[in-house]
């Protein structure tokens, strides 16, 4: 099993739709959760980290459950520029005090006009 | 701020060959790493370094070397290239662990073996 599975979609939407992703972690001790956004043929960037309480930024939600150990990202009101790869990233608990990020494959995403 | 660089883009080389990916960041980070990422699978680490002079193996550190004798500057060697390390090499970097721990990544060197 993957320590961090994610569903590699497309996920095709129409502007202006609410669109919901899904990520799970195996490692019940992971400490941090990030979403991480990849263009196509870019390098990774931070999107958001992911709080215990849920957070949002701007058009973006992400929430964690810990109990199940999923994390979700949603997006509201989708532009054509949020058409990319949603990367999911987990650091499980700190070893040697460096934090060893586990990456998921990633859930693309096209918007369509 | 240039960032992270990576040098070359793109890298064609035969089996058994071997080369040098360059990585270096003017941000000042201690903490300096290298990923592979291939199709259908996420990013995964192949060695990292937490300051100048100090690396260690990440999750898929065999036929790479490392080495880092400045903070700037993060070299990835590869010592007899195989057809299996046909994959986009990403170098990051980060500050200490603050527990956001962004990694800023560079562009990344697409690179085939034949």
């Amino acid at each position: 099993r993957k320590e961090v599975e994610q569903d590699p979609g497309p996920f095709n939407v129409p502007e202006g739709a609410t669109v919901a992703f899904n990520c799970t972690y195996s490692n019940s001790a992971s400490q941090s959760f990030f979403w991480y956004r990849q263009d196509c043929r870019k390098e990774p960037k931070l999107l958001m980290s992911v709080y215990s309480s849920g957070n949002e930024d701007g058009r973006f939600t992400a929430q964690l459950n810990r109990a199940s150990q999923y994390i979700s990202l949603l997006i509201r009101d989708s532009k054509l520029s949020d058409s990319a790869t949603y990367l999911c990233v987990v650091r499980p608990l700190g070893l040697g005090g460096y934090n060893k990020l586990i990456f998921g494959a990633g859930t693309r995403l096209a918007v369509h006009p | 701020n240039a960032g992270v660089t990576q040098t070359p883009k793109f890298q064609v080389l035969k089996t058994g060959q071997s080369m040098t990916l360059q990585c270096a960041q003017d941000m000042n980070h201690e903490y300096m790493s290298w990923y592979r990422q291939d199709p259908g699978m996420g990013l995964r680490l192949i060695h990292y370094s937490v300051g100048a002079g100090i690396t260690d193996q990440g999750e898929v550190p065999n036929g790479y070397n490392v080495s880092r004798s400045t903070t700037e500057d993060f070299p990835l060697r590869l010592l007899s290239a195989a057809p299996s390390q046909t994959s986009v090499y990403f170098c990051a970097s980060s500050y200490k662990p603050s527990g956001v721990n962004e990694q800023f990544f560079g562009p990344g060197t697409r690179l085939t073996v034949l």
